[in-house]
């Protein structure tokens, strides 16, 4: 069992939907939550940050963490087809090390 | 937010030969790099971790002396496939994190194409 797991899609949505990304995962000691998008033959980009439980709103993204029950979710509100992308959810312990565990990433596509 | 380079963006490199690929980066002290790969349609893989002035950390199965890495400074960092073969073809991106906070930045992505 892969320690993050996140469903790879390819999701294909509508412009203007309500978009739902999520993850799941089994190291109980992660703490920091991130969510990255990533553009064909593109590096990840930095899209939301969480410590711990709670909800962050930055926009039209909402993320989302349930430590209690190890998920968490990201979401996109009126989504535009410049979304289309792949999305990396990201997770890490408290450890120095600062490594980051990835999932497999979700493929999204927003059709105009 | 904090960017982060790579060079070259891509390269094409015959079997057996050796490509060095930098990332810096540019608006930051990132005292920790990390190294990944990644296959197509697949997620990141971390290859090594770097702290500034020390010898690199490498994933299980990942050969130290294939794939040399050098964090000299507190912005730069390289990564040199040495002998490369076919099957080192890959997309190889780096990430660098500040000491003050817990986030990574990401560089735009080296294409690796070995002939």
């Amino acid at each position: 069992q892969k320690e993050v797991e996140q469903d790879p899609g390819p999701l294909s949505v509508p412009e203007g939907a309500i978009v739902s990304l999520n993850c799941t995962y089994s190291n109980s000691a992660f703490q920091y939550f991130m969510w990255y998008r990533q553009y064909s033959r593109k590096g990840p980009e930095l899209l939301m940050y969480t410590y711990s439980s709670g909800n962050k709103e930055d926009g039209r993204f909402t993320a989302q963490v349930d430590k209690s029950s190890k998920y968490i979710s990201l979401f996109i509100r009126d989504s535009q087809p410049s979304d289309s992308a792949t999305y990396l959810c990201a997770m890490r312990n408290s450890g120095s090390a600062r490594q980051l565990t990835f999932g497999s990433g979700t493929q999204l596509t927003v059709l105009p | 937010g904090a960017v982060v380079s790579q060079h070259p963006s891509w390269v094409i490199c015959k079997s057996g030969t050796s490509v060095k690929i930098e990332c810096r980066s540019l608006d930051f002290q990132a005292t920790t790099m990390f190294w990944y790969r990644q296959f197509p349609k697949q997620s990141l893989m971390l290859m090594a971790t770097s702290n500034e002035g020390s010898k690199a950390t490498y994933e299980q199965g990942v050969e130290k002396d294939k794939f040399l890495i050098n964090h000299a400074s507190l912005t730069l960092s390289t990564l040199t496939v040495t002998s490369a073969h076919p099957e080192d073809s890959s997309f190889y991106i780096c990430s660098g994190a500040q000491k003050s906070t817990d986030t990574q930045y990401f560089g735009p992505g080296t294409r690796l194409t070995v002939l």
